[in-house]
């Protein structure tokens, strides 16, 4: 089974504070995602990955960041958190095999920006 | 990559069938049908994907007309724990994630 971990469940952090947010995976996995869902929302893409040391700029990419340093391991950073970035965080991973995608999620981590 | 339009949200019986239909109307040509199921606080789960006709697991099925502008995904005889937030998503990559349906499953 192909396995999405995330480093936190929870967490809590002051405005202007810089947030990472881990994600690892173990299926060897070239396209990494980073997702935030707000109620009413849906789910929307911030940035995304094909590769190591690549990086693409998702719907919502504004106040945040990323790093690809090895395929397995995609990061999220809030460089000066603000309290509009309280959501939930979603990162998924995919290989894209003949044109057919599927994504697997981690368990999300909730944060909050006070 | 193609829009989606499913329902918000539908109300089911234990047991009953449910049938959640998505349309697509500018899907393209090498674009996939997929279905996630979301519960809350945990991240969607891939339950089944297509590109025409049907498609059945041991989940659910996805019937998807000739023209592919529309599918429906089909859950038999539901329970109180499929009650989930299901998502349509058409693509080969970068998926776009709408509201999705949430479907609420009564005893």
């Amino acid at each position: 089974d192909v396995k999405v971990t995330q480093s936190s469940r929870y967490l809590v952090k002051r405005t202007g504070e810089k947030v990472f947010l881990e994600c690892v995976q173990d299926m060897d996995h070239e396209n990494m995602f980073w997702y935030r869902q707000d109620p009413g929302l849906g789910l929307r893409l911030i940035y995304f990955s094909y590769d190591v040391k690549m990086k693409e700029k998702g719907d919502i990419p504004e106040g945040y960041s990323v790093s690809r340093e090895k395929k397995e391991r995609f990061s999220l950073i809030l460089e000066s958190a603000s309290t509009n970035q309280t959501s939930m965080y979603l990162c998924a991973s995919s290989s894209l095999t003949a044109g057919q995608e599927t994504q697997y999620f981690g368990p999300g981590t909730r944060l909050l920006v006070l | 990559l193609a829009k989606t339009t499913q329902p918000i949200s539908m109300d089911s019986y234990e047991g009953q069938e449910v049938n959640i239909t998505c349309s697509h109307n500018n899907i393209a040509t090498n674009d996939y049908i997929t279905w996630y199921q979301q519960f809350p606080s945990q991240g969607p789960r891939f339950i089944i994907q297509g590109y025409k006709t049907k498609v059945t697991n041991e989940v659910a099925s996805l019937f998807i007309p000739a023209d592919r502008k529309s599918s429906t995904l089909s859950l038999p005889r539901v329970s109180l724990s499929d009650t989930a937030v299901y998502y349509c998503l058409v693509g080969a990559d970068k998926l776009i994630f709408g509201t999705g349906t949430r479907l609420q499953v009564f005893p």
